[in-house]
């Protein structure tokens, strides 16, 4: 149980154009989904806090504007990166938990490449 | 504020003990986490021990958890060479988690 997938896992994409990233729990209902960044070698920095049905809560230092975060249903959250630069080629790595739990299950991660 | 540390390398033999080290800041953790991440993939979740434990064992895994000194740390016995990956505390703080930079630990024959 407690399965996050995500899709695609690995992208390559040329700069300006913007990439969506699927993140979706297959066999529990997520109220919450979290996005994170990883750096080569670096921990995982929290960008993002997404509830279902309501608008995300960015931390500190992330772009709303370039990081768009939609967690439509309780079984799947979005991330675009729009308009796409080199500095945003990383690791993406989401997470979801259910209501009332505090623990987090993540997904495979994506691999985002901006040439 | 919250920060949350560990070493950041750790060699091993296989079939001997390995210990990992995390200390954190923030006293408010409900729970406290480890996770284990392997080459190009997300987190696998281990374990994880709630504040007003000191100990949990599950298998080859045992925590122990000192909050007085804010010190985790993750003891994985008959060390194989399949546990080689990065490991991350991460301790919760209600709403988000907080995660430690990693600890990579590299198991030889």
């Amino acid at each position: 149980g407690a399965v996050v997938s995500q899709h695609p896992s690995r992208v390559i994409c040329k700069s300006g154009t913007s990439v969506k990233i699927e993140c979706r729990s297959l066999d529990f209902q997520a109220t919450t989904m979290f996005w994170y960044r990883q750096f080569p070698k670096q921990s995982l920095m929290l960008m993002a806090t997404s509830n279902e049905g309501s608008k995300a809560t960015y931390e500190q230092g992330v772009e709303k504007d370039k990081f768009l975060i939609n967690h439509a249903s309780l079984t799947l959250s979005t991330l675009t990166v729009t308009s796409a630069h080199p500095e945003d080629s990383s690791f993406y790595i989401c997470s979801a938990r259910v209501a009332g739990d505090f623990t987090q299950y993540f997904g495979p991660g994506t691999r985002l490449t901006v040439l | 504020g919250e920060d949350v540390e560990q070493s950041l390398f750790l060699s091993v033999r296989e079939g001997d003990s390995s210990v990992i080290n995390c200390t954190y800041t923030d006293s408010s953790s409900t729970y406290l986490y480890w996770y284990k991440q392997e080459p190009g993939a997300g987190l696998q979740l281990l374990t994880y021990i709630f504040s007003n434990m000191d100990m949990k064992q599950d298998q080859r895994l045992t925590v122990l958890l000192n909050k007085k000194d804010k010190h985790l740390s993750l003891r994985i016995a008959d060390t194989q060479t399949g546990d080689s990956a990065i490991y991350f505390c991460a301790e919760s703080i209600p709403d988000k988690l907080i995660f430690g930079t990693g600890t990579r630990l590299q198991v030889f024959p």
